[in-house]
């Protein structure tokens, strides 16, 4: 298994302003994942981290709003730029396990980190 | 991405068996069967997966159709710590280049468990 850390763990930010939420693994995974989950709907994948890489965005997500670093192996950053109350949503990490490149494996989400924009 | 139906929601009482359907009519013969929970105020977290037999684990069964367009997911006896939404996911096996290690979640069904 894989046990993630996410940092912060909930913030309050003024709209205008950037938000740079940390993930940090326990062990080394090839791929990470940030996922939005707005108040009380389901999950969406906004872009997968890749190590040594430019991230790949989903359809909807761009990355002057949401740049992401990957710089090694365990660890991962989501900035939430220019933020605006529409972006008040639980950000959260997910990451394959160590064999993540068999899609038959299960995947492990950290704790999220609730994003409150005023 | 192959999609999922499920229901809105389910209720149970605690200590007995829940059936949670999911339906895929659309799944491709690549496609693993997914199913994630998630807890009030937590992350998902894994249940259980398959690709044509049923399986069963610690948490959970799963049982899937023989034309695997439809499957369920099973909780012998439900506690009330099985409260949560479940989400029936379909993953790519073969992996291919874009879609590799991605899932795509739908709305899930709420699971209220009555003690």
């Amino acid at each position: 298994s894989a046990v993630i850390s996410q940092k912060p763990s909930r913030d309050i930010c003024q709209r205008g302003t950037s938000l740079t939420i940390q993930c940090q693994v326990d062990s080394q995974v090839t791929m990470m994942f940030w996922y939005r989950q707005q108040p009380g709907q389901s999950l969406t994948l906004i872009a997968t981290a890749n190590q040594g890489s430019e991230a790949t965005y989903e359809s909807g997500f761009v990355i002057d709003k949401f740049p992401i670093s990957r710089p090694n192996l365990t660890f991962s950053t989501l900035t939430v730029s220019n933020m605006s109350p529409e972006d008040s949503s639980i950000y959260l990490c997910s990451v394959g396990g160590p064999r993540d490149r068999a899609p038959g494996e299960e995947q492990f989400f950290g704790p999220g980190t609730r994003l409150t924009v005023l | 991405d192959a999609k999922t139906t499920q229901p809105n929601s389910m209720e149970s009482n605690e200590e007995e068996p829940v059936h949670l359907p999911c339906n895929h009519s659309t799944i491709s013969g690549t496609d693993y069967i997914h199913w994630y929970r998630q807890l009030p105020s937590q992350g998902p977290e894994y249940v259980i997966h398959g690709l044509t037999s049923n399986v069963n684990n610690r948490m959970a069964s799963l049982a899937i159709a023989e034309d695997r367009k439809s499957s369920t997911l099973i909780l012998h006896r439900a506690t009330l710590r099985d409260a949560a939404v479940y989400y029936c996911i379909l993953r790519d096996r073969a992996g291919r280049g874009s879609t590799l290690g991605r899932l795509y979640f739908g709305r899930g069904t709420q699971l209220t468990v009555w003690p």
